[in-house]
């Protein structure tokens, strides 16, 4: 198992453009959900899934949408990338039963915005 | 509003010291309490969790002592090594949606 895979690694952005942020997981987890990570906040919640067709508003949603179309795949897109977005993005998914919590992490994505 | 709140923000122990990194949250509707560990460069993975029914868990060198009363819970490394330096992360999530909320992160630094 590929466990939680994000495409690319690295971004840079000018302001204003657009970009979609992949990330898919071959564990068949109903759970997915995006995080940010910034210094000294933590991972703030972008967007979840609870399963296919089915996308929930976190903490911090702005300027950023999402869609579940399969079980594996969860992208984040930005729709006019803003300096404030600079951030490094984590996708995380889990399998949702009540006594198997654990969150499985992808290595992340760092993007700046100029 | 911050959900989870954790301290301290960086911690330097020497080599067998026991760090110990605490986290309080409000929301009593929150029943799971997870520790991760994150290595630079790399994402988070979990470490240990906790449920409120229970007061302390044990996993090899990492404890959990939770306080429903004070709704605050900490992580203890007995025995810490190099090896543990990296950033610790508490979090706590909501049984609804599977929702969690992070703290804010500890950097640790464990000196040989």
């Amino acid at each position: 198992n590929a466990g939680v895979t994000q495409t690319p690694k690295f971004q840079v952005l000018k302001t204003g453009q657009s970009m979609t942020l992949q990330c898919a997981q071959d564990m068949n987890h109903e759970y997915m959900s995006w995080y940010r990570q910034d210094p000294g906040m933590g991972l703030r919640l972008i967007h979840y899934s609870v399963g296919a067709g089915i996308t929930d508003q976190g903490e911090v949603p702005n300027g950023y949408n999402v869609s579940r179309s399969t079980t594996e795949d969860f992208p984040l897109r930005l729709l006019s990338a803003a300096p404030s977005q600079t951030s490094v993005y984590f996708c995380a998914s889990s399998s949702g039963s009540r006594f198997s919590n654990e969150q499985f992490f992808g290595p992340g994505t760092r993007l700046t915005v100029l | 509003q911050q959900q989870v709140k954790q301290s301290p923000q960086s911690l330097i122990v020497q080599k067998g010291g026991i760090p110990i990194i605490n986290c309080a949250y409000e929301n009593t509707a929150f029943d799971y309490f997870p520790w991760y560990q994150q290595f630079p460069g790399k994402g988070p993975a979990l470490l240990i969790a906790i449920r409120p029914d229970v007061s302390e868990k044990k996993e090899g060198r990492f404890t959990i002592s939770f306080n429903k009363s004070a709704k605050q819970f900490s992580l203890h490394i007995m025995d810490s090594q190099p090896g543990d330096s990296a950033t610790y992360f508490c979090a706590a999530r909501k049984d609804n949606f599977n929702k969690f909320y992070f703290g804010s992160g500890t950097k640790l630094n464990v000196k040989p």
